[in-house]
């Protein structure tokens, strides 16, 4: 599975949106972009995936750049519930899919 | 709909004694099964995945095993537990490259 790169830490003010960067530049054709986010103490939680395509869905859009080697995903409005460690990760999504990596994700701190 | 089961959710062990937190999966058959560990404030770190029974890849060295006697049963063990194994340890399934979490186990070694 490829590497990915995200910011530490961000933050942002409540009702605003969030937008959080990741880096996956040596990307493969048949791998996707997901991200999950871990609210302290419990497990990670799906929110969104995506291959080249713009995707949104209730919790979260996803913008994947056209050479697909960065993604944003955008909290449209964030509230103090979504602060969490966001994670980035990049795998195929078909066949004996293996190793499941996590990097260090990015903490986003949503403030009032 | 698919469920994964992990327990318990908190333990405290003394140093050098056994370990086994087990993990079982509902609703789906062949699943990819995942065990991670989680120190505090740090990143999720991959320890052991199975892609099918009795099948173990390990990721790090480390003083624990992992054992898959079931299709929807996975097994986290250590013989003798360290200081440095204590941390928070989640067991994830996937399939299709989406992946579900339990709910952890909080492990503290004293």
């Amino acid at each position: 599975d490829a590497k990915t790169t995200q910011p530490p830490s961000m933050d942002c003010a409540e009702g605003r949106a969030a937008n959080l960067p990741c880096n996956h530049s040596t990307i493969s054709g048949n791998e996707y972009v997901y991200w999950y986010r871990q609210i302290h103490s419990q497990g990670p939680q799906y929110i969104i995936h995506g291959l080249k395509n713009n995707e949104t869905n209730e919790m979260a859009s996803l913008i994947i750049t056209e050479d697909r080697k960065s993604s944003t995903l955008i909290l449209p409005h964030a509230t103090l519930r979504d602060t969490a460690v966001y994670y980035c990760i990049v795998r195929v999504s078909t066949g004996t899919a293996s190793k499941l990596t996590f990097g260090t994700g990015t903490r986003l701190q949503v403030t009032l | 709909s698919q469920t994964i089961h992990q327990w318990p959710a908190t333990l405290v062990q003394p140093v050098g004694s056994p370990l086994s937190l087990e993990c079982t999966v509902e609703g789906t058959s062949n699943p990819n099964l995942y065990w991670y560990r989680q120190a505090a404030g740090r990143g999720l770190q991959l320890l052991f995945y199975s892609v099918g029974i009795g099948q173990i890849s390990s990721e790090v060295p480390q003083n624990l095993s992992a054992s898959r006697p079931q299709d929807r049963q996975f097994i986290l063990s250590s013989k003798k537990l360290l200081l440095s194994d204590s941390g928070f340890y989640l067991c994830a399934w996937a399939e299709q490259g989406e992946a579900f979490f339990g709910q952890g186990t909080r492990l503290t070694v004293v």
